[in-house]
């Protein structure tokens, strides 16, 4: 089992709100570990967005829209990217990234579709 | 400007080596901790390597351990990959990236091709 899981793909409609998740692996607990956010255009790299580990230990990326923001969802593990307010731009791929035994482990990233 | 330039990349044949470069300027690159990533083509993203600030620790992922090299030239204000023993699964575009907590910026990453 993959140390993050993320769906591989979502779609939304402009204008609504899209949460995307990241879920942990079981006995790897959500609270103890800051989440951290990327969004990837085609033939771009990666562009960090945000990073979650509390209310109180938050980071917003330089230049991200605030309607971009993070959260965790305990009873499911898992964090959550939540977009509102969709834009067509939002469409891109997105990546949850954590720091766990020495190594950085990605999620295998969310394909968001704007439609 | 923050930039990070990689360079290095190209094709090589299964077995064969390569050394990547990622050029670094706009920051005081001996503070900070680099890493290298990489996304093979239509894949998700891979973290590769870790260095920290002066060297002295140093992190692979599983899938290049001993077969890969990570090092840094703070003088020079240079991180480079060294990759031995290259496989087709390696195929990818690799980027280097500054460490602050998060990743930012990357670079524009280099194309690696293995194949015969």
């Amino acid at each position: 089992q993959a140390v993050l899981t993320q769906p591989s793909s979502l779609s939304a409609s402009p204008g609504a709100s899209a949460s995307l998740t990241c879920t942990l692996r079981s006995g790897i607990n959500v609270g103890s570990y800051r989440i951290y956010w990327y969004q990837q255009k085609p033939g771009s790299p990666p562009q960090y967005l945000l990073r979650y580990k509390s209310d109180s230990d938050k980071q917003q990326g330089s230049g991200v829209p605030s309607r971009f923001s993070g959260s965790k969802d305990a009873s499911a593990n898992a964090g959550i990217l939540l977009i509102s307010g969709l834009q067509s731009e939002d469409e891109a791929d997105y990546y949850c990234v954590i720091w766990h035994i020495s190594a950085w482990v990605f999620g295998g990233g969310t394909k968001l579709t704007v439609l | 400007e923050v930039q990070l330039v990689e360079s290095g990349g190209g094709l090589v044949q299964p077995g064969g080596s390569l050394r990547l470069s990622c050029a670094a300027s706009g920051f005081t690159f001996s503070d900070y901790t680099m890493n290298w990533v990489r996304q093979a083509p239509g894949k998700g993203l891979e973290w590769v390597s870790y260095i920290s600030s002066s060297s002295s620790v140093i992190y692979y992922a599983d899938s290049v351990k001993g077969r890969f090299t990570i090092s840094r030239d703070n003088a020079k204000n240079s991180l480079y990959l060294q990759m031995n023993s290259l496989r087709g699964e390696d195929t990818a575009v690799y980027y280097c990236a500054r460490e602050n907590f998060q990743f930012d910026p990357w670079g524009q990453g280099t194309l690696v091709t293995v194949s015969s």
